[in-house]
């Protein structure tokens, strides 16, 4: 199984920071990769897929890079409505897996 | 519009069985493949298996954890989704989310509480 380690699991920070969260995956995985955003008893939502498209309707504050076993979520400017947990996804193989999450929290 | 719906959550023994639906609409479900997402009280996400669509020979994958005791499947004349559960254990508490491939759409998730 590819294993997906994410970082950090949490991190504080204020509006108008600059944010960025990483994601490692065990093997390459191209750029099967897509990030989520979760808010408290909320579903998941989709911000970005293939590792660096902007799921529409999503602000463009939100952005992925990366392919092969390093990627990243950067946040440009963290707005209010932004503090929520965040997951990736890799989907090059079976099982598809999960990071662990990382929680963005107000400074 | 978009939408996924689940239904059949609920309070199960261990050792017990649920079957969850979720239906679909505003796209064309025959073409979808369709996804099982669950997270458990306080965790994170945990993706359950996944169906292809027939035309792509409706095939299922599982994970290790559900293997042999959880069966996806579907119905494309209802637009329904289905997840049977069996054998269930205190440790598949969660809530259930259906999702359409590569979780570009979400139902709004069903709780299942395995409790004696």
């Amino acid at each position: 199984d590819i294993q997906m380690t994410q970082s950090p699991s949490s991190l504080s920070a204020s509006v108008g920071d600059r944010v960025t969260i990483t994601c490692r995956a065990s093997q390459g995985i191209r750029n099967d990769l897509g990030w989520f955003q979760q808010k408290p008893g909320k579903a998941p939502k989709r911000l970005i897929y293939a590792a660096s498209s902007l799921q529409s309707g999503v602000p463009s504050r939100f952005s992925g890079s990366g392919s092969g076993t390093e990627f990243t979520l950067t946040i440009s400017s963290l707005q209010p409505e932004d503090f929520a947990t965040y997951y990736c996804l890799q989907h090059n193989s079976y099982p598809r897996t999960f990071g662990q999450g990382t929680k963005v929290e107000i400074k | 519009e978009v939408q996924l719906v689940e239904s059949g959550g609920g309070l199960v023994k261990p050792g017990g069985s649920l079957r969850l639906s979720c239906a679909a609409s505003g796209f064309t479900f025959r073409d979808a493949w369709m996804t099982w997402v669950r997270q458990a009280p306080g965790k994170g996400l945990e993706w359950v298996g996944r169906i292809k669509s027939k035309t792509d020979g409706g095939t299922t994958d599982y994970a290790a954890l559900v293997k042999g005791r959880f069966t996806i499947s579907r119905d494309d004349s209802q637009s329904t989704l289905y997840l049977q559960m069996n054998s269930l254990q205190t440790e598949d508490t969660a809530v259930y989310y259906c999702t359409t491939d590569l979780g570009g759409t979400w139902g709004q998730g069903i709780l299942v509480t395995v409790s004696s």
